[in-house]
């Protein structure tokens, strides 16, 4: 069975500064989604960035970059020059590649940003 | 990116009475859509895999004859709590994952519907 693991419950960052979250999955599968979603106070889950398994390059969106290891099946997620917008709950999810299959998400990570 | 309409956002209702929850997907197409729940700092958690046209595929342990959901068409999923009692009370969330398109494979969510049963 598909997990996703996320080791840590609760982090904090000082704004302006860079913070790492980590995640770990497990899966048989060799082509896959991974995604990282944000979930503000308002609890609308946000897409912040989308990786498949297929590319080695690593995906970015502006502030937002991840470090995929295949092999170690890990996927963390860095937030460079980190803003106060950026506190939320953070959710690492993984995928098959098919339109009928779940998403699995991760336990989350709370973020903090210091002013 | 594409818009999943969730209504109502929130909710309150009396034990024992029934209340409907609808997820739309405004500008794609979903085959599939999902419905999860997620207590109070807590992950989401996937209640089940709702298909157009044919019946939901439930998770372990979510009773189906308690949460009727309906896949009525390509853009609409209902979530129907029966007989509600108050340890239904949670945060509901829907899913639609888009089949074709740019978004092909991207699930969005709803905006939540916060449920709450006196």
């Amino acid at each position: 069975a598909q997990t996703v693991t996320q080791s840590q419950p609760e982090m904090s960052v000082q704004e302006a500064e860079t913070v790492t979250l980590s995640c770990t999955y497990d899966t048989s599968e060799s082509d896959y989604y991974l995604f990282w979603y944000k979930q503000p106070p308002s609890r609308q889950m946000i897409l912040v960035i989308r990786q498949e398994a297929y590319k080695q390059q690593n995906a970015t969106e502006n502030r937002f970059s991840v470090n995929f290891q295949k092999a170690a099946k890990s996927f963390s997620l860095k937030i460079s020059d980190s803003q106060l917008g950026d506190a939320a709950m953070y959710f690492c999810a993984y995928s098959p590649k098919t339109s009928y299959d779940k998403v699995i998400f991760g336990p989350g990570t709370s973020l903090s940003v210091i002013p | 990116g594409a818009v999943v309409s969730q209504h109502p956002s929130r909710v309150i209702c009396k034990s024992g009475t029934s209340v409907k929850i609808e997820c739309r997907s405004l500008d794609f197409q979903a085959t599939t859509m999902f419905w999860y729940r997620q207590f109070p700092k807590q992950s989401l958690m996937l209640m089940a895999t709702s298909n157009e046209g044919s019946k939901a595929t439930y998770e372990q342990g979510v009773e189906k004859d308690k949460f009727l959901i309906n896949h009525a068409s390509l853009t609409l999923s209902t979530l129907t709590v029966t007989s509600a009692h108050p340890e239904d009370s949670s945060f509901y969330i829907c899913s639609a994952r888009a089949d074709t398109g740019i978004f092909y494979l991207e699930a969005f969510f709803g905006q939540g519907t916060r449920l709450t049963v006196v």
